[in-house]
């Protein structure tokens, strides 16, 4: 059974430039996660969607931050400009549809900002 | 709002020692589930359990069991002759049956240490 892979595991990047992370979810998984999770935190909802629809973004999701899965199979995470303060651990998670389904989480990206 | 609480920062016990893990919850709803994530060293967030709020059982698999009280809005992990490999983040979360997405509100983690 594959479980969540997450691609970049690592990446370093200089405040000013764009990045992009990307998410294969668990294949028989209709809805897909974002969090981030600085240093010292528990993860923070970002985004999720059901098949291909984003349903729901956090506040946190600010405008630089843009969410895609166009076939309803993978997803990207884009951040645009990026600053310091996005440095951070971006997980991503896959569960069945349905309430409150356990989330499966990949490893992570992790993003440093210089 | 929604809140968990996870009162224990870092918690140091030498291997064969019992050590419970705290989580309190603040919820509103009547219909919510309850998690606990393992965060080792390699980042990977490991499912644990999953408890819905109709469900007071306690539930003990292998040298893990949890205790779920809703008097007092609880859920304590006890890991029982803690071993090396136990060294973790242990998160607790909270999803509500109401909230679209059901999106995880985690607490701020617990650092396990267990040495031999």
């Amino acid at each position: 059974d594959t479980g969540v892979s997450q691609n970049p595991r690592h990446k370093i990047t200089k405040r000013g430039q764009n990045v992009t992370f990307r998410c294969d979810p668990i294949s028989e998984h209709n809805r897909l996660y974002w969090y981030r999770q600085t240093l010292g935190q528990g993860p923070e909802f970002l985004t999720y969607f059901q098949n291909e629809a984003q349903l729901e973004k956090s506040r946190l999701l600010s405008d630089r931050f843009s969410a895609e899965r166009p076939k309803g199979s993978f997803s990207t995470l884009e951040i645009q400009r990026t600053e310091q303060g996005d440095s951070a651990m971006y997980l991503c998670a896959s569960s069945y549809t349905g309430g409150a389904k356990t989330q499966y989480f990949g490893p992570g990206t992790r993003l440093l900002v210089l | 709002a929604q809140k968990v609480t996870q009162a224990q920062t870092e918690i140091s016990v030498v291997e064969k020692e019992d050590v419970t893990l705290d989580c309190v919850y603040e919820t509103r709803d009547t219909t919510y589930y309850l998690f606990w994530y393992k965060q080792p060293p390699s980042g990977e967030l490991v499912f644990l359990i999953r408890r819905n709020s109709f469900d007071e059982q306690n539930e003990i698999s292998g040298r893990y069991s949890w205790n779920f009280q809703k008097s007092t809005s609880s859920f304590n992990f006890t890991i029982t002759a803690s071993q090396v490999v136990d060294s973790a983040v242990y998160f607790c979360a909270l999803s509500e049956i109401n909230q679209a997405g059901t999106a995880l509100i985690f607490g701020k983690g617990t650092t396990l240490s267990v040495s031999s």
